[in-house]
């Protein structure tokens, strides 16, 4: 059965700093989600990544995946207060088989 | 381009009672699928599809049940609503694997309460 792990939970960051949440997940896949939701709306797809070593950057955001460590990262460069929000990672086998979600990282970027 | 289309947005309903959730997208996604979320819990599978006439279980199914009759649309029905259906309900569609842009596409969510 996959599961999928994120940490933190939580994490309050002051504007400007730098952090990272960690997505591990228990199976081979090497297709790995990151989605953000905002307070009371709908999921909205930040990143996909589909192989090893695959990174991708969307302004202070930026996901990598290493399938060898089952761990996918979402590291965030300089924090703004725009960027808070649940960010939730999401993997599937391939396949036709269902994406399992994390229990996702309720950031909140402080002043 | 309306996109993943679920009605309604907000609902109340006494235990016991019975109703359907709508669910519509019009990009001719092989794959659909229903989730609830709950507070420290994530978004949990409750049943999937991954094409007309085919669906599957997911994580919680029980108390629920669908049909695929179309591509486009994807109803979730709860029989006999129960407190523990209290939920925010999210419709997701994708293309199946091979094909472009993999990643799912979700509705707006149904805040369902049951009293």
């Amino acid at each position: 059965e996959l599961k999928v792990e994120q940490n933190p939970l939580f994490l309050s960051m002051q504007e400007g700093k730098n952090y990272t949440i960690y997505c591990n997940y228990s199976t081979t896949s090497d297709r790995l989600y990151w989605y953000r939701q905002d307070p009371g709306k709908s999921l909205e797809s930040l990143f996909v990544l589909l192989s090893n070593g695959a990174v991708k950057q969307e302004g202070r955001l930026m996901a990598s995946l290493d399938t060898k460590a089952r761990l996918s990262t979402l590291h965030i460069t300089a924090a703004v207060h725009d960027l808070s929000a649940t960010y939730f990672c999401a993997v599937d086998e391939g396949g036709n088989t269902p994406l399992v979600f994390g229990k996702g990282t309720r950031l909140s970027v402080i002043a | 381009n309306a996109g993943v289309t679920q009605t309604p947005k907000f609902q109340v309903l006494k235990t016991g009672q019975s109703m359907t959730l709508q669910c519509a997208q019009d990009m001719n996604h092989e794959y659909m699928s229903w989730y609830r979320q709950d507070p420290g819990m994530g978004l949990r599978l409750i049943h999937y599809s991954v094409g007309a006439g085919i669906t599957d279980q997911g994580e919680v199914p029980n108390g629920y049940n669908v049909s695929r009759s179309t591509t486009e649309d994807f109803p979730l029905r709860l029989l006999s609503a129960a407190p523990s259906q209290t939920s925010v309900y999210f419709c997701a569609s994708s293309y199946s694997i091979p094909a472009p842009g993999p990643e799912a596409f979700f509705g707006q969510g149904t805040r369902l309460t049951v009293v």
